[in-house]
Formats: structure tokens, sequence, C-alpha cells
């Protein structure tokens, strides 16, 4: 049984360019939530996505939007790069009704 | 506004002393707590975590942690510490009943000395 799996796992981008990360969660969870972990910081919460809407944001502009498709698997998509969007990407599922969340390895984004 | 603190950002231990990690949270009402840890370039595993009932709770790799209401703490601890726990660990809370976000401690280091 696969877990949470993310791609790319490393990706390198300049500013003011846009970026799409994708999140396949692990088999029958519904619920995807993403996070920015900035270096030598905890993750911070991006939003999360359930039957396709977004269903609650953390204080991110909205350069940061996402999607989940009907598979659940979802994508993160930042626009007009800046360089402190550089960051690892985590991508955590879970089942609506259990509070445990699997997390992904994550996309490692590097803006130059 | 929900936070964790985690006071110590980096902790050196040597293989087979006893850890402590520390993690103090503030919290409208008693939260879900959670403890995870992360290699390097890797993601989060999920170490252990308290619901309710017995406030020592047990976890992955022989880690523990011990929730203490009067003093919103949920420290986590080893009694033996190996080479291979060397890695970076978060504290995190979540509303009590609600599937949302994270809250995340900015985490502690742990180095393992031979």
């Amino acid at each position: 049984d696969a877990g949470v799996t993310q791609s790319p796992t490393h990706l390198i981008k300049t500013r003011g360019q846009q970026v799409t990360l994708r999140c396949s969660p692990k088999s029958g969870h519904d619920t995807v939530s993403w996070y920015q972990q900035a270096l030598g910081q905890g993750p911070q919460f991006i939003f999360q996505y359930y039957e396709e809407e977004e269903r609650q944001r953390g204080n991110f502009p909205d350069r940061f939007s996402g999607h989940q498709f009907p598979n659940y698997s979802s994508e993160l998509n930042v626009n007009a790069l800046l360089l402190g969007d550089s960051a690892l990407y985590l991508c955590a599922s879970s089942s609506l009704l259990n509070e445990k969340l699997f997390f992904g390895s994550g996309t490692q984004l590097s803006v130059l | 506004a929900q936070s964790v603190t985690q006071p110590d950002i980096h902790i050196t231990v040597s293989e087979g002393a006893s850890l402590e990690l520390r993690c103090n949270y503030s919290y409208g009402a008693t939260p879900y707590l959670f403890w995870y840890v992360q290699s390097p370039g890797q993601g989060l595993q999920l170490l252990l975590k308290y619901f309710s009932g017995d406030t020592l709770v047990q976890g992955i790799k022989g880690f523990e942690a011990e929730f203490k209401r009067s003093q919103s703490s949920f420290n986590l601890r080893k009694p033996s510490v190996h080479w291979s726990d060397a890695a970076e660990y978060f504290c995190a809370v979540v509303r009590r009943g609600g599937s949302e976000k994270l809250v995340f401690g900015k985490g502690t280091k742990l180095t393992v000395n031979p």
C-alpha cells in the first residue's frame, strides 16, 4: 500500500515564475492538506481540501492556490514566486473521520 | 491564538543516555497533541499522539510522552537513545475533534554522540 506520494522531489525556479506541485494521498484517504516548511522552522499550514473544495486556509496569500481532483489527488500552485517561497512543501492525507495525518516526503522548492 | 513552544532548538546527548524534549502549548481548550520526527530530506513520521485517557502515552521506537494539563506540557522522553534517533522532532496540536490544521512548534534538533 503506497503512502502519500509527492512529485517532483526537487524543483528549481526563478523569481516571478509559477510552479505546480502534486500529491497523491494514501489509499482510502479523502482529505489532503498542504504545509510549507521553511529552513529551520516547523511546518505551517497552507490549506486543506475535501470533496474538491478548500475547507480551511492558513495565513498565506492568494498566490497560493490548490485543487483536488475526483480521485482525491491534489495540486498546489504558487504564482509570482518570491525568494521567500523557497521551502519544503509537505502534503498530508487523512480520512475526515480520522485525525491521523500521513505525510509525504515533500517537494523541495528553490527559488533563485 | 494557538501556539506551540519547543524551548530547545538543539540538544546533544550521548548514545545510551536518557532524553527529554520539552513542548508547551497555548490553546483555548485541551487539544489533541502529537510528536513527529523528521529525518533529513524526509517527511514527518508520527511518533505518538494524545487524545484522552492515560496521560502517559507510548509511541513507536521506544518513545513516550506525558501530558500535564496543569503545565500545558507534552514532553517527549526516551530512556536510552540510539544513534539512529538523531533527527528533528516536532510537537504539534490540533483542535479537539477537528481534522483541520496542525499547529507545529519550531522543532528540536537532536544530535547523538557515539
